[in-house]
């Protein structure tokens, strides 16, 4: 049991590049999410979803795309990276019941 | 509108202090929950507690203890006899009616030896 799984680790980009930044879990959880978290601005929900192929934005969804095929995977797609993006990124899941959500180990997005 | 403030952006007490992480919040919600997580150096994010609107009973775990009072609304967290493995950034969250957490900024809980 991996619990959330990221990848990357560390990424580097230049501005105008895109890429996707995955997020899977093997606990069967219906809720996804994804944060990013700035110094001194704790988690910002950028996108969400509540089961496969039902996806919502959160507070700060520009410039960000998700899909949600499957129950394990949730990727997060930047389509052309900026700067303002430089971030790191984490991925949730939780069961719909429950209030707790596991966290994934995280990803660190710099954008030059 | 939704708002969880830590005021304190940084702590720092020598190993063996009690400290206190101070979390105020606002909601319109008559029922809601709320979190604290720890972010050690390492980054990962680890759930400590969750505490529903309608149990306002102190709770205890170890070292730690929460006091909630919806009075000022506020949830605090305190670390009796710190250890220097304490030391982490520490995030106070609340739950919407979405059923997302509203985050607070985090407060920075620096222990010394």
């Amino acid at each position: 049991n991996a619990g959330v799984t990221q990848t990357p680790k560390f990424q580097v980009l230049k501005t105008g590049q895109s890429m996707t930044l995955q997020c899977a879990q093997d606990m069967n959880h219906e809720y996804m999410s994804w944060y990013r978290q700035d110094p001194g601005m704790g988690l910002r929900l950028i996108h969400y979803s509540v089961g496969a192929g039902i996806t919502d934005q959160g507070e700060v969804p520009n410039g960000y795309n998700v899909s949600r095929s499957t129950t394990e995977d949730f990727p997060l797609r930047l389509l052309s990276a900026a700067p303002s993006q430089t971030s790191v990124y984490f991925c949730a899941s939780r069961q719909r019941d429950s209030y707790e959500q596991y966290f994934g180990p995280g990803t660190r997005l710099t954008v030059t | 509108a939704q708002k969880v403030t830590q005021a304190q952006t940084e702590i720092s007490v020598v190993e063996k202090e009690d400290v206190t992480l101070d979390c105020v919040y606002e909601t319109r919600d008559t029922t809601y929950y709320l979190f604290w997580y720890k972010q050690p150096p390492s980054g990962e994010l680890v759930f400590l507690i969750r505490r529903n609107s309608f149990d306002e009973q102190n709770e205890i775990s170890g070292r730690y203890s929460w006091n909630f009072q919806k009075s000022t609304s506020s949830f605090n967290f305190t670390i009796t006899a710190s250890q220097v493995v304490d030391s982490a950034v520490y995030f106070c969250a609340l739950k919407d009616s979405n059923y997302q957490l509203i985050w607070g900024a985090g407060t920075k809980l620096i222990i010394k030896p």
